[in-house]
């Protein structure tokens, strides 16, 4: 079965900087798709970014991008100008191309980012 | 478009008592999800429906019921609610043509 880990429970980083949020994850499949959510305090879940296993290419959106390591199974996300509605939960999650008609996540524990002014 | 609503964003329920979460969604997708979200353990699943007609289990369906009354609408029930049930629940939905899922805005239920 798939694990997804973040191993940082909390992180901050102060306005305008750059931080890096880690995950890992474990499977044996060769294609998947891997993503960011992004839970502020409203609780509602947010897509921030999301990767596909068979692209090389890390994905980016605006001030977000992700470092994909494909053979160390590793997928980190960066913030970068960090602003402070940045704050939130963030959880990383692994979809597997092959479960059929559904897309079943499976999601991290979540990194807690507070951002300080 | 609303996207996917959840209905009551909060509840407060006694041992015993029963209730049903209602979920919708009108982004036409065929998939839709139940999860629950505890502090530390991220998002798990509870049930799933992949399309009209079929729901099946996740990874924890114990002490729930679900029914999805049709491609919009896809509701959990809690028969008779334990404390260990207090948490917050999410409703979900997916196409099959993308690989992401939209996340209503929660229910936060507390049994005592």
């Amino acid at each position: 079965a798939q694990t997804v880990t973040q191993s940082q429970p909390e992180m901050s980083v102060q306005e305008a900087e750059t931080v890096t949020l880690s995950c890992t994850y474990d499977t044996s499949e060769s294609d998947y798709y891997l993503f960011w959510y992004k839970q502020p305090p409203s609780r509602q879940m947010i897509l921030v970014i999301r990767q596909e296993a068979y692209k090389q290419q890390n994905a980016t959106e605006n001030r977000f991008s992700v470092n994909f390591q494909k053979a160390a199974k590793s997928f980190s996300l960066k913030i970068s100008d960090s602003q402070l509605g940045d704050a939130a939960m963030y959880f990383c999650a692994y979809r597997s191309v092959f479960s059929g008609g559904y897309n079943k996540l499976i999601f991290g524990a979540g990194t807690r980012l507070a951002v300080h002014p | 478009n609303a996207g996917v609503t959840q209905t009551p964003k909060f509840q407060v329920l006694k041992t015993g008592q029963s209730m049903t979460l209602q979920c919708a969604q009108d982004m036409n997708h065929n998939s839709m999800y139940w999860y629950r979200q505890d502090p530390g353990m991220g998002l798990r699943l509870i049930y799933y429906s992949a399309s009209e007609g079929t729901t099946d289990k996740g990874e924890v369906p114990n002490g729930y019921n679900v029914s999805r009354l049709n491609k919009r609408e896809f509701s959990l029930r809690l028969e008779s609610a334990a404390p260990s049930q207090t948490s917050v629940y999410f409703c979900a939905s997916g196409g099959t043509a993308t690989y992401e899922q939209y996340f209503g805005p929660g229910t936060r239920l507390t049994v005592t």
